[in-house]
């Protein structure tokens, strides 16, 4: 199947400081990404949706100044947390698919530590 | 609205017995119905997943899943668990109008020895 690759796997950060995450598929073009948060012992929240070469486009209740993302090119995406607070630690996923109904494919998450 | 319900936040079994993992969804057009499975503080893999022919369909690590367009279903099934089983398995519908999918909220798996 394809490969989503997301980077880093695990991130300490001081408070006030921001945080670039990477998302990437390895072998295939993935116009849109998906930014996903889950908080300990809870399902997948869906932050917003990134496409290639257009704004992202954020869930209801999510701050776009806070939670930056760019999808400059088919094979990534990146999500920046700006001014990282401890409330935003968290563990945070992306998803890439082939196309409408079609299965996800996953990163391996990035665990964030705000201290 | 569409939505996705997975009854059991948490089911123990005994290793070696038999599983099933139940999700209902609401969708008004034929669903896309995904199983993922997430192990602690890993990403998500797809299990077995559903778009159209036989309603019962075969998935990776033995896991099998029955679409049920009557009881708007789609339960999760293995004979006999190991417990490297033990995780956490969402249900998921595909949304349509674009590449999202609709999450349930999780069903934690934990194996008695």
């Amino acid at each position: 199947g394809a490969v989503v690759s997301q980077h880093p796997s695990w991130v300490i950060c001081k408070s006030g400081t921001s945080v670039k995450i990477e998302c990437r598929s390895l072998d295939f073009q993935a116009t849109t990404m998906f930014w996903y948060r889950q908080f300990p012992k809870q399902s997948l929240m869906l932050m917003a949706t990134s496409n290639e070469g257009s704004k992202a486009t954020y869930e209801q209740g999510v701050e776009k100044d806070k939670f930056l993302i760019n999808h400059a090119s088919l094979t990534l995406s990146t999500l920046t947390v700006t001014s990282a607070h401890p409330e935003d630690s968290s563990f945070y996923i992306c998803s890439a698919s082939l196309g409408m109904n079609t299965e996800a494919f996953f990163g391996q998450g990035t665990r964030l530590t705000v201290v | 609205a569409q939505s996705v319900t997975q009854p059991d936040i948490h089911i123990t079994v005994s290793e070696g017995a038999s599983l099933e993992l139940r999700c209902n969804y609401s969708y008004g057009a034929t669903p896309y119905l995904f199983w993922y499975v997430q192990s602690p503080g890993q990403g998500l893999q797809l299990l077995l997943k559903y778009f159209s022919g036989d309603t019962l369909v075969q998935g990776i690590k033995g896991f099998e899943a029955e679409f049920k367009r009557s009881q708007s279903s789609f339960n999760l099934r293995k004979p006999s668990v190991h417990w490297s089983d033990a995780a956490e398995y969402f249900c998921a519908v595909g949304a349509g109008s674009n590449y999202q999918l609709i999450w349930g909220a999780g069903t934690k798996l934990i194996i008695k020895p």
